[in-house]
């Protein structure tokens, strides 16, 4: 079975700082997409980059980058000049490329407050 | 819609009460997922439809869960004799196809008490 860890349960960054949200997983998978997800206190969970891990280009996404060291197993979220709306909750999840029903499996989270 | 949505978004149960969560999915959506968030946690998968087929439900925990999803689109999720264990936030999220890579859409969650 897959695992997703996050070790940091709280970050907290200055506004228009760049913060690094850490994440690793473990699987026996060669193909696999990786997804960092933002639950804001209204706890609608939106997606906020993905990965595939056939890429060894990481992904982008304006504000946002990964880290992905899939050697290491590790897919480390970066967020670049923090505005107060990234407040929130983020979740590191994994899910298998097989087609049929592939559920994602997340981390335990990590708590982002921005400081004005 | 807009969005998926779910009702009620707060549920208070009396321990042994049975309680039904309803999903609606984004117009189209083939596939529909349920996760169980317990407070401070991640969530966690408990089943998946594609269409109206349950094709996984291995990850309810026991058999006081049901889900179904009978013409493909609104599901509906029902706990039978709720535990205080039960506590949790329920989320669906639903999909256009059956394909990792497609975004899965969730719905705000309904926060469900057991007393």
């Amino acid at each position: 079975a897959q695992t997703v860890t996050q070790s940091q349960p709280e970050m907290s960054v200055q506004e228009a700082e760049t913060v690094t949200l850490s994440c690793t997983y473990d699987t026996s998978e060669s193909d696999y997409y990786l997804f960092w997800y933002k639950q804001p206190p209204s706890r609608q969970m939106i997606l906020v980059i993905r990965q595939e891990a056939y890429k060894q280009q990481n992904a982008t996404e304006n504000r946002f980058s990964v880290n992905f060291q899939k050697a290491a197993k590790s897919f480390s979220l970066k967020i670049s000049d923090s505005q107060l709306g990234d407040a929130a909750m983020y979740f590191c999840a994994y899910r298998s490329a097989r087609t049929s029903g592939s559920r994602l499996t997340f981390g335990e989270g990590t708590q982002l407050t921005v400081n004005p | 819609g807009a969005g998926v949505s779910q009702s009620p978004r707060y549920k208070v149960a009396k321990r042994g009460q049975d309680v039904a969560l309803r999903c609606d999915p984004i117009s189209g959506h083939v596939s529909l997922f349920w996760y169980q968030q317990a407070l401070g946690q991640g969530p966690e998968f408990l089943t998946y439809f594609q269409n109206e087929a349950q094709l996984d439900k291995s990850g309810l925990p026991s058999d006081r869960f049901f889900a179904e999803r009978p013409e493909g689109s609104v599901s509906t999720l029902k706990i039978q004799r709720t535990q205080q264990e039960d506590s949790a936030v329920y989320l669906c999220a639903s999909s256009f196809w059956d394909n990792p890579l497609e975004t899965q859409y969730f719905g705000p969650g309904t926060r469900l008490l057991v007393l």
